[in-house]
């Protein structure tokens, strides 16, 4: 088993619909959760990170963390084309330092 | 600087060379952090500094892989004799502090030994 997992996609959107996008881990003492957005041939960038269980919200996109269950999700409200891109979900598996782990990215497509 | 900075974007070199590649982390940004990324993977971890030290070198994959960052900003990663299957992206992140800090990345090197 992989220590963060992905569905690969593409996970493909019409304009304007909600994406979701879903991430498992396997370390229960994860302790805070980031997502990436990556367009092809560029570095990651931040979209959003959280630490507590719940939802976190910024602008259209919202984070959900369910610690018990293993699982972090990120929505996308309003799906735009320019969010077509491949999004990581990365876990920082310790609570000192920094243990961060990746998966394989999830690959969004909005169609217009 | 206003954002990480990594030299040289592309590098190609020859089986068996040596390579060097650059990283300027964000002023004043305690960690740094050095990543491979392959073709359609997420990134994988190669190493983390805090400051001067070294404190994890776990992901690196051989003893050819070496990196430093002796006055705890610029960073340097060296691939010695390098091999086929070491070409990828180089990715170098950095962060404010110590603990559960976003990172924040640089344009990446794409390495290609031919």
């Amino acid at each position: 088993q992989k220590e963060v997992e992905q569905n690969s996609g593409p996970l493909s959107v019409p304009e304007g619909a909600i994406a979701s996008l879903n991430c498992t881990y396997s370390d229960r003492g994860s302790q805070s959760f980031f997502w990436y957005r990556q367009y092809s041939g560029k570095s990651p960038e931040l979209i959003m990170f959280i630490y507590s269980n719940g939802d976190k919200e910024d602008g259209r996109f919202t984070a959900q963390l369910n610690k018990a269950s293993q699982y972090v999700s990120l929505l996308i409200r309003d799906s735009q084309p320019s969010d077509s891109a491949t999004y990581l979900c990365a876990v920082n598996k310790g609570n000192y330092g920094q243990n961060f782990v990746f998966g394989p990215g999830t690959r969004l497509s909005v169609l217009p | 600087g206003a954002g990480v900075s990594q030299s040289p974007r592309y590098k190609v070199a020859k089986r068996g060379q040596d390579v060097a590649l650059r990283c300027d982390p964000i002023s004043g940004h305690v960690s740094l952090f050095w990543y491979q990324q392959a073709l359609g993977q997420g990134p994988e971890f190669l190493t983390y500094f805090q400051n001067e030290a070294q404190l994890d070198k776990s992901g690196l994959p051989s003893d050819r892989f070496f990196a430093e960052r002796p006055e705890g900003s610029v960073s340097t990663l060296k691939i010695q004799r390098t091999q086929q299957e070491d070409s990828a992206v180089y990715l170098c992140a950095s962060s404010f502090g110590a603990d559960n800090q976003p990172q924040h990345f640089g344009d990446g090197t794409r390495l290609s030994i031919l």
